[in-house]
């Protein structure tokens, strides 16, 4: 089956600090891939998707490449700041039918950014 | 485009009792998925609708988990008899169904249930 393995937090950093996430998955076929940010008491925020091998994803300074051979969907920042504080999720999808698509995530990422 | 809405944002019921949660999905979104998140997890999928159609229901975690979309637009899902081991977010998430590569799913706030 599918499953998405993430770094595990919490995560602490300073501001202006580079932020990488690693993500790893499983999967059969071909899947995409996503990148979500769930701020505090609040749902889940798309940040980023990837639909096919190299693709880059870009959103709000936020990168993730999409690599086939080490099944890999990095999510990078090369300047975090404060209001970057929040759980990152990654997923990536699996088909249901036709070309509707379950989500499988990660257990999240905690990030803090301190000023 | 007002988003994923989903009411209520908070529930807490006792153990035995009924509760039911609605998602109001983006106006032209087609598909309506649930999903359920447990503290320090990320959301586990439960089921899904194309347009009024309840195509995948076998990740509903028990027979007292329903859901419905009666007429293609909001839907609502059903806990009977709630378990403490019922607590945790329930998120609803909409997209438009085109095309595999551009299945993007945009969620709502969720409701949080915290059964006692």
């Amino acid at each position: 089956g599918n499953s998405v393995t993430q770094m595990e937090g919490p995560v602490t950093l300073s501001e202006e600090a580079f932020l990488t996430i690693n993500c790893t998955y499983t999967a059969t076929g071909y899947p995409s891939l996503f990148w979500y940010v769930q701020y505090p008491g609040e749902g889940l925020q798309l940040l980023l998707k990837a639909t096919k091998a190299d693709d880059k994803g870009s959103n709000k300074g936020f990168e993730a490449t999409y690599r086939k051979e080490t099944t890999s969907f990095h999510l990078e920042k090369g300047s975090v700041q404060v209001s970057d504080s929040a759980v990152y999720f990654c997923a990536l999808s699996g088909r249901l039918s036709g070309s509707a698509r379950q989500l499988t995530f990660g257990s999240g990422t905690q990030l803090t950014v301190l000023p | 485009d007002t988003g994923v809405s989903q009411d209520p944002r908070h529930k807490i019921t006792k153990r035995g009792q009924n509760v039911t949660f609605r998602c109001d999905p983006i106006s032209e979104h087609n598909r309506l998925y649930w999903y359920r998140q447990t503290l320090g997890q990320g959301p586990e999928f439960l089921t899904y609708f194309q347009n009024e159609a309840q195509l995948e229901k076998s990740r509903l975690l028990s027979d007292r988990f329903s859901a419905e979309r009666p007429k293609g637009s909001f839907s609502t899902l059903e806990i009977q008899r709630t378990e403490q081991g019922d607590s945790a977010m329930y998120l609803c998430a909409s997209s438009l169904g085109t095309s595999a590569f551009q299945e993007t799913q945009y969620f709502g706030p969720g409701t949080r249930l915290l059964v006692l």
